[in-house]
């Protein structure tokens, strides 16, 4: 089974910085890894997929980056609507299994 | 426009059985893979089930094996979870979601969710 490590577990910063979130898998998924961003009360929403393609609609200020086992989710400058929980995910390859990280709570500072 | 619409959730007893339904508008579940995630209260993210788009490619957490049961209608575009002998660890948000890449890797549309308590 892979894991996926998200650090930091909190990250606390003010609106217009920028966030650089880490996620470490267990062993290489290559580039399958996707990022996702909840809010309280919601579903999940894709923002990045295969590593560094942005999904469909999702601001520019939102990039993916890495391949292997380290991965990085960057917000260039944070908007008050990106303070959110934020999880990475991967697929691994046979027998399918997909995993989620923990997840990193980016809080206004 | 993609839309999927969870059901079927509830208060139910240790041991019991509960089917959810999740039900597609705007998207043919023949062409995607269907995924349920489930969310316990306050916690992260756990992938359950899949059902790819052939309909005979199930897979399955192995904590749900043997008790759960991944399925669907292709004439009522809508993908069932089957969940047995359900337990206080399976109290959770479950959620459907299209699976997209390879091998439905990614979760590109989800729905809203539906609640299940196991509680005596």
């Amino acid at each position: 089974e892979i894991v996926l490590t998200q650090s930091p577990a909190t990250l606390s910063l003010s609106p217009g910085e920028r966030a650089t979130l880490s996620c470490r898998a267990s062993q290489s998924v290559t580039s399958y890894l996707a990022w996702y961003q909840q809010k309280r009360g919601q579903a999940p929403r894709l923002l990045i997929y295969d590593a560094s393609n942005r999904a469909t609609g999702i601001p520019a200020r939102f990039s993916g980056s890495g391949s292997g086992t380290d991965f990085t989710l960057t917000i260039s400058t944070l908007e008050p609507e990106d303070f959110a929980v934020y999880y990475c995910q991967q697929r691994n390859n046979w027998p399918p299994e997909y995993t989620f990280g923990q997840g990193t709570k980016l809080e206004i500072k | 426009q993609v839309q999927l619409v969870e059901s079927g959730g509830g208060v139910v007893q240790p041991g019991r059985s509960l089917t959810l339904s999740c039900a597609a508008s705007g998207l043919t579940f023949s062409a995607y893979g269907v995924h349920w995630v489930r969310q316990a209260p306050g916690k992260g993210l756990e992938w359950v089930a899949v059902i790819w788009s052939d309909g005979n490619n199930k897979f399955y957490l192995d904590s749900v094996k043997g008790r759960f049961t991944i399925s669907r209608d292709t004439s009522k575009n809508t993908v069932y979870l089957q969940m047995n002998s359900l337990g206080a660890e399976d109290t959770a948000v479950y959620y459907c979601a299209r699976g997209s890449g390879y091998r439905y890797g990614y979760f590109d549309y989800w729905g809203q969710g539906t609640l299940v308590t196991v509680s005596s």
